[in-house]
């Protein structure tokens, strides 16, 4: 069976603090690591990352995924209040790319 | 910038009764997807839908769902004879543009949110 484990499964850090979270997988027919950030309803797309050491940047967030460790991060640098939210791993697979997805870390910032 | 629509935002069904849920996807996508989300838990695949056919399913999937793309922009999730354990989100996904293939982002709209009483 597919899984896909993140950790930590919650934090809370200071604006302005850089943090890092983690997730690991083990996907049959792995195709693809995507990142999703779930405030409060839909997951709303981050990255996917599909080969391995080649870091994706979007602003302060950036990810990277180690094909041989069946391990990904996403980095945030400077966080913001506004960066609150679940953030959810997910693994593709198979022909049509289903996602199996992770528990998600919460991210709570505070001032 | 193109989004995934989703019709109702919350339903609130009788246990027993069959339930439609809608969705636009993506004009351009050509991959479809139902996701769900019981409270509290991770967010769960349910089906996957590719030039008119089923093309994955889990095993959540049984005889009582089924998937329709009826005409060239709605995509339809009917559950015939709701349970209490259907009571969830359930998101509408889309991905995979024409001249992509596989290793698509999926973008999800906003969800509906089923309660079965």
């Amino acid at each position: 069976e597919d899984k896909v484990v993140q950790s930590p499964l919650s934090l809370v850090v200071h604006e302005g603090d850089t943090v890092t979270l983690n997730c690991s997988y083990e996907v049959t027919n792995f195709r693809s690591l995507l990142w999703y950030k779930q405030e409060k309803k839909a997951p709303t797309f981050l990255f996917m990352l599909t080969s391995s050491g080649i870091e994706k940047k979007s602003g302060r967030l950036s990810s990277i995924l180690d094909k041989k460790e069946l391990f990904s991060i996403l980095n945030i640098t400077a966080t913001q209040t506004g960066d609150s939210a679940i953030y959810l791993c997910a693994g593709g697979s198979g022909t049509a790319s289903k996602l199996t997805f992770g528990t998600g870390t919460r991210l709570q910032v505070t001032l | 910038e193109p989004e995934v629509t989703q019709t109702p935002s919350h339903q609130v069904t009788q246990m027993g009764q069959e339930v439609i849920l809608r969705c636009v996807p993506i004009s351009n996508h050509l991959y479809f997807y139902w996701y769900r989300q019981i409270l509290g838990q991770k967010v769960e695949f349910l089906v996957s839908f590719y030039n008119n056919e089923i093309s994955e399913k889990s095993e959540i999937f049984d005889d009582q769902f089924s998937v329709e793309r009826p005409d060239g922009s709605n995509f339809t999730l009917k559950i015939r004879s709701t349970k209490l354990e259907d009571s969830a989100m359930y998101f509408c996904a889309s991905g995979g543009g024409q001249l992509r293939r596989m290793n698509t982002e999926a973008f999800f709209g906003q969800g509906t949110r089923l309660t079965v009483v």
